[in-house]
């Protein structure tokens, strides 16, 4: 199947740093990726949707700028924390739906996920 | 709006037996369902899915059906490996958004030798 890859797999920094965190696709090419984040124990959340060449689209209750994502291409996505505190910690993950269906597709490929812990 | 409910775990077996992990859903019109798993270490991978109401997704020995009328998607699978060990994720897509999964909290299963 389709791979898609996140980097880094964990990082952890100080509080009131950035931290850009990489998703791509491997062997497709993306025009929409999507942007979780899970909790300890609980599921994941949607957190935005990345289009690429144009804005993401953000899930009620995100901030837009705290957590910038930029769809450069269409095999990376990135998502910058800015300014970072410790309740930003989590596991963030990222998925893309296959080809460049624009999103069509009801199926998606996940990211192994990135571990942010804030200090 | 679309929830995902499934049983809280940790599910604790032994090897070679029955598998169940509840799963029901509540959505709008007819969403797609899915379950994804995810191995220690690794991002989740989808492991089967079920796009109309009496469907049945299956791999890997995992069997779920798609029951409109219970609301339900239950995975199943006869005989368990340790190998099965993972965290198992129920979802579903609606019709009017397609790529937008909403999923339930997990299931975490662990299978003893």
């Amino acid at each position: 199947g389709a791979v898609v890859s996140q980097h880094p797999s964990w990082v952890i920094c100080k509080s009131g740093t950035s931290v850009k965190i990489e998703c791509r696709s491997l062997d497709f090419q993306a025009t929409t990726m999507f942007w979780y984040r899970q909790f300890p124990k609980q599921s994941l959340m949607l957190m935005a949707t990345s289009n690429e060449g144009s804005k993401a689209t953000y899930e009620q209750g995100v901030e837009k700028d705290k957590f910038l994502i930029n769809h450069a291409s269409l095999t990376l996505s990135t998502l910058t924390v800015t300014s970072a505190h410790p309740e930003d910690s989590s596991f963030y993950i990222c998925s893309a739906p296959p080809g460049t269906s624009g999103g069509k597709s009801n199926e998606q490929f996940f990211g192994p996920g990135t571990r942010l812990t804030v200090l | 709006g679309n929830s995902v409910t499934q049983m809280e775990g940790p599910v604790t077996l032994s090897e070679e037996a029955f598998l169940t992990i509840n799963c029901t859903y509540t959505a709008t019109g007819y969403p797609s369902l899915f379950w994804y798993v995810q191995y220690p270490g690794e991002g989740l991978q989808l492991l089967l899915k079920a796009t109309k109401a009496d469907d049945k997704g299956s791999n890997k020995g995992f069997e779920a059906t798609y029951r409109k009328e219970t609301t339900s998607f239950h995975l199943e699978k006869g005989s368990v490996q340790v190998s099965d060990s993972a965290v198992y994720f129920c979802a579903l897509s609606s019709r009017n958004s397609y790529s937008t999964l909403t999923f339930g909290k997990g299931t975490m299963l662990l299978v003893s030798p």
